[in-house]
């Protein structure tokens, strides 16, 4: 089945910096790569994702990239803001709707 | 959107009892629902996958008997936990979606059990 790994698992940043957090993957199987971001007792919340047949995908301060080739990815927030705090999952699977494996998490928080 | 309720948000109860966790599709039709498991500080992990009017398919090392999920309906889905032991306190989470469509995930059921 499809592992995936996540790193770092927390990561501190000055508000206004840029944070970057990789995945990798085991799947090459795999065409979709979400990420999720969740609050303390709040289900997950889908940010941004990408499909395999893209390599870069950006939505205003949050960026995603993919090299299919070696099997990462990786989330880039700019501008971060203290309410960007939060813990955040990537994911991958087959199929956008598929069922998910996720990685260990990320606890990122924005210094202000 | 598509938009995923769960019910309760959070629920105590005393081992050996058993409790339901209801997840509604309120603006969709779910033809499919996931149920993920996720203790403190860690991932979410895939517990089983329902189809409407199917039986649930099991992730490995996951007790059907114990965690007996129900899809009747094309809104609901549930959860019962039974005969709870303090080692199954976790936050339950369940996702939905339609045809092939993105998944919804619901807003997470806090258990604990004394």
């Amino acid at each position: 089945g499809e592992n995936v790994e996540q790193h770092p698992s927390t990561l501190s940043v000055q508000e206004g910096d840029s944070a970057v957090i990789k995945c990798t993957y085991s799947d090459s199987a795999s065409n979709y790569f979400p990420w999720y971001k969740q609050e303390l007792g709040k289900g997950p919340q889908l940010i941004i994702d990408i499909r395999s047949n893209v390599g870069e995908k950006k939505d205003q301060r949050i960026a995603v990239t993919l090299n299919k080739t070696a099997k990462h990815f990786s989330l880039h927030i700019t501008e971060t803001q203290p309410e960007d705090s939060a813990v955040y999952f990537c994911a991958a699977s087959y199929s956008s709707g598929d069922k998910l494996t996720f990685g260990t998490g990320t606890r990122l928080a924005v210094r202000p | 959107g598509a938009v995923v309720s769960q019910h309760p948000s959070w629920v105590i109860c005393k081992s050996g009892t058993s409790v339901k966790i209801e997840c509604r599709s309120l603006d969709f039709q779910a033809t499919t629902m996931f149920w993920y498991r996720q203790f403190p500080k860690q991932s979410l992990m895939l517990m089983a996958t329902s189809n409407e009017g199917s039986k649930a398919t099991y992730e490995q090392g996951v007790e059907k008997d114990k965690f007996l999920i129900n899809h009747a309906s094309l809104t609901l889905s549930t959860l019962t936990v039974t005969s709870a032991h303090p080692e199954d306190s976790s936050f339950y989470i369940c996702s939905a979606r339609e045809g092939l469509r993105d998944s919804t995930f619901g807003s997470g059921t806090r258990l604990t059990v004394v």
